[in-house]
């Protein structure tokens, strides 16, 4: 079956603690990228990698990092979270990179986390 | 910059046909996507539109005009599980970032 996972669903955190929050698709997409989702924000992108060792920040990247060492993984990191970052985190993967265009973005179930 | 606005919310009976608007500004254009989101769900993807017109697939239709700069999804046959959010996004930044719409939240009456 298709799918992005993420893991874990939910978490609970204490500031300064570093995480990381895991995401896997099984669809050979190229491009990758990670939301936060906010009451009354809509999702907001973090950031997103074309492919295998390209990443680049969207709109909200502070205090976050990523890495994609292999075309199925994308992992964010928070290294030192804060309770601003208390939010709702979306992973998703679509098929094309550099080619331009659009294709459908596959969302994983997003993780709840919680930095207090 | 680029910034997306829909409406905040919708309320619709069953049956009935509703429309939600989406308008965008942005500094490159790749085309405008719809997402549904249930509560507590993920994002599921609706549609595409990257030229001008109207494009449908069942129930749900989706309008570009680029001249514009804005685009709708017309959900026709409203059923109780339509009741979501519902997201435009556009692909801007010459294709490499998704940038979507606050929501508009839709809410199917019996």
């Amino acid at each position: 079956e298709a799918q992005v996972t993420q893991n874990p669903r939910y978490l609970i955190t204490v500031t300064g603690k570093k995480l990381t929050v895991t995401c896997s698709q099984n669809m050979n997409h190229e491009y990758m990228s990670w939301y936060r989702q906010d009451p009354g924000l809509g999702l907001r992108q973090i950031y997103y990698s074309m492919n295998v060792e390209v990443t680049d920040k969207g709109d909200v990247p502070e205090g976050y990092k990523v890495s994609r060492k292999e075309k199925r993984n994308f992992p964010l990191i928070l290294e030192s979270p804060s309770p601003n970052q208390t939010s709702l985190y979306f992973c998703a993967s679509s098929l094309e990179g550099w080619t331009g265009g659009m294709s459908e973005a596959f969302f994983g179930q997003g993780t709840r986390l919680t930095v207090v | 910059g680029q910034s997306l606005e829909q409406p905040s919310e919708v309320t619709a009976v069953e049956g009935a046909i509703v429309q939600i608007n989406c308008t965008y500004q942005t500094s490159g254009f790749y085309g405008l996507s719809w997402y549904q989101q249930h509560d507590g769900g993920a994002p599921t993807f609706l549609s595409y539109n990257a030229l001008d017109g109207l494009e449908e697939t069942g129930r749900f239709s989706s309008f570009l005009s680029r001249s514009d700069s804005y685009g709708y999804l017309l959900l026709q046959e409203l059923q109780m599980k339509d009741s979501a959010s519902y997201f435009c996004a556009v692909r801007d930044n010459y294709g490499q970032n998704f940038v979507f719409g606050p929501g508009t939240r839709l809410s199917v009456l019996p």
